[in-house]
């Protein structure tokens, strides 16, 4: 079975600081990888994907990702952060080829950007 | 608004009794996911359709839950003799294609509070 390890539960940062979410995973194949945004009482938006080619991968609002496969590792990065992306952070996992598209999420990361 | 719509938003039930909540998907999704997430953790996958199928189901998701998908359209998912540790956010998420790579879109969730 696969299973996903968000290293931060909290992160506070100041504002136009860069951040840094660390995510960890295990699996016996391979995987794609995701990393989601959660705003107060709303549902998950997803902000970058890697499926396959650039182990760099861009997103929106900014944020980047990095895949390293001898580390396990999909952390994700932005270089300058604003008030706006305080929300709670989930780094999550598919199966190569399996059927469906059946996530398994991480414990999450809540970023509180400071003024 | 032609995301995915669940109803209703929030829940308060007293334990023992029933409830029901409903997805409508974004019109063209073949895929249907359930998912829940308590209080400060990542979402847990409970149950996928493909259209009308119901293709996998959790461990998480016991005898006292069911989840339907009548023609293919909205679901819903029902929770028989609540009890308190049922109290979560209950998230549905659609997809199109047969594609793995294809991304899920997340409702706003209900939560469910049982008293």
């Amino acid at each position: 079975a696969q299973s996903v390890t968000q290293l931060d539960s909290q992160v506070p940062v100041f504002e136009e600081a860069p951040v840094e979410l660390r995510c960890n995973y295990s699996s016996s194949v391979s995987v794609y990888l995701f990393w989601y945004v959660q705003y107060p009482n709303q549902g998950l938006q997803l902000l970058l994907k890697y499926l396959s080619g650039s182990t760099l991968v861009k997103g929106i609002n900014g944020f980047e990702a990095e895949f390293n496969k001898s580390q396990t590792s999909f952390h994700l990065r932005k270089p300058s952060v604003h008030i706006s992306d305080t929300a709670e952070y989930f780094c999550a996992v598919s199966l190569f080829r399996a059927a469906g598209n059946k996530l398994t999420f991480g414990g999450g990361t809540r970023v509180l950007v400071k003024p | 608004d032609t995301g995915v719509s669940q109803n209703p938003r929030h829940k308060i039930t007293k334990r023992g009794q029933n409830v029901t909540f409903r997805c409508d998907p974004i019109s063209e999704h073949n895929r249907l996911y359930w998912y829940r997430q308590t209080l400060g953790q990542g979402p847990e996958f409970l149950t996928y359709f493909q259209n009308e199928a119901q293709l996998e189901k959790s461990r998480l998701l016991s005898d006292r839950f069911s989840a339907e998908r009548p023609k293919g359209s909205f679901s819903t998912l029902e929770i028989q003799r609540t009890e308190q540790g049922d109290s979560a956010m209950y998230l549905c998420a659609s997809s199109s294609g047969t594609s793995q790579n294809t991304e899920a879109f997340f409702g706003q969730g209900t939560r469910l509070t049982v008293v």
